[in-house]
């Protein structure tokens, strides 16, 4: 069965740092990787999908990378900023063609101005 | 508008009742997805739907019912509300089951409260 883990659970850091968000998994043989975030009180917004064929994505000041042989994804995020704060799950998808998504706990991230 | 709705947004009901939680895509995605969020638990997978006419069971399917008759709804029946099942419901969509080339797009959830 595969299992998820964030972390850390929480983080907190001051405006302007860069900073990692770290994802492992148990089974590496998956089909794809999405990072999401989640705001307060409200639902999932997709940040960058990695197939299993890549090794990372960038958008804007975030970048994911990907190691299947590890079972590991990091989301980097540069130059944060107060409003980066909220958590942020990672998610992956079995390469057996499963079609369950299955979530890590999450990270959940403030920062502080 | 384009994308998933998920109606009501806010649900209280009392034990025993029958509720169900509605869920609209308009991508034309085959593919549907019942999620539930708890603290603790993070978020598991309810029920899916590779197509119209075409469920299976999740992580924990117990006390729920789907069915999928039009390829843009997924309602989500729970038939006899437990305290248990006071959680936050978000649905989901894809083109693939595997994700394909866009992922999974979530609704906004509704919370659902049984007293």
């Amino acid at each position: 069965k595969q299992e998820v883990t964030q972390i850390p659970a929480a983080l907190s850091v001051p405006e302007g740092e860069n900073l990692v968000l770290n994802c492992s998994f148990t089974d590496s043989a998956i089909y794809n990787l999405q990072w999401f975030r989640q705001d307060p009180g409200k639902g999932l917004t997709s940040l960058l999908l990695i197939q299993s064929s890549q090794r990372e994505q960038t958008s804007g000041r975030l970048n994911a990378s990907l190691d299947k042989s590890s079972g590991r994804s990091t989301l980097y995020i540069a130059a944060s900023q107060p409003g980066d704060s909220a958590t942020y799950l990672c998610a992956v998808i079995g390469e057996g063609g499963s079609e369950k998504l299955v979530f890590g706990k999450g990270t959940k991230l403030t920062v502080n101005p | 508008d384009a994308g998933i709705t998920q109606s009501p947004r806010y649900k209280i009901t009392e034990t025993g009742r029958q509720v169900t939680l509605m869920c609209h895509q308009t991508w034309s995605h085959s593919y549907m997805f019942w999620y539930r969020q708890d603290l603790g638990h993070g978020l598991r997978l309810i029920y899916y739907s590779a197509a119209a006419d075409i469920t299976d069971k999740g992580e924990v399917p117990d006390g729920y019912v789907v069915s999928r008759s039009k390829t843009e709804n997924f309602p989500l029946t729970l038939e006899s509300a437990t305290r248990s099942q006071t959680s936050v419901y978000f649905c989901a969509s894809s083109e693939l089951g595997t994700g394909g080339a866009w992922g999974y797009t979530f609704g906004s959830g509704t919370r659902l409260t049984v007293v």
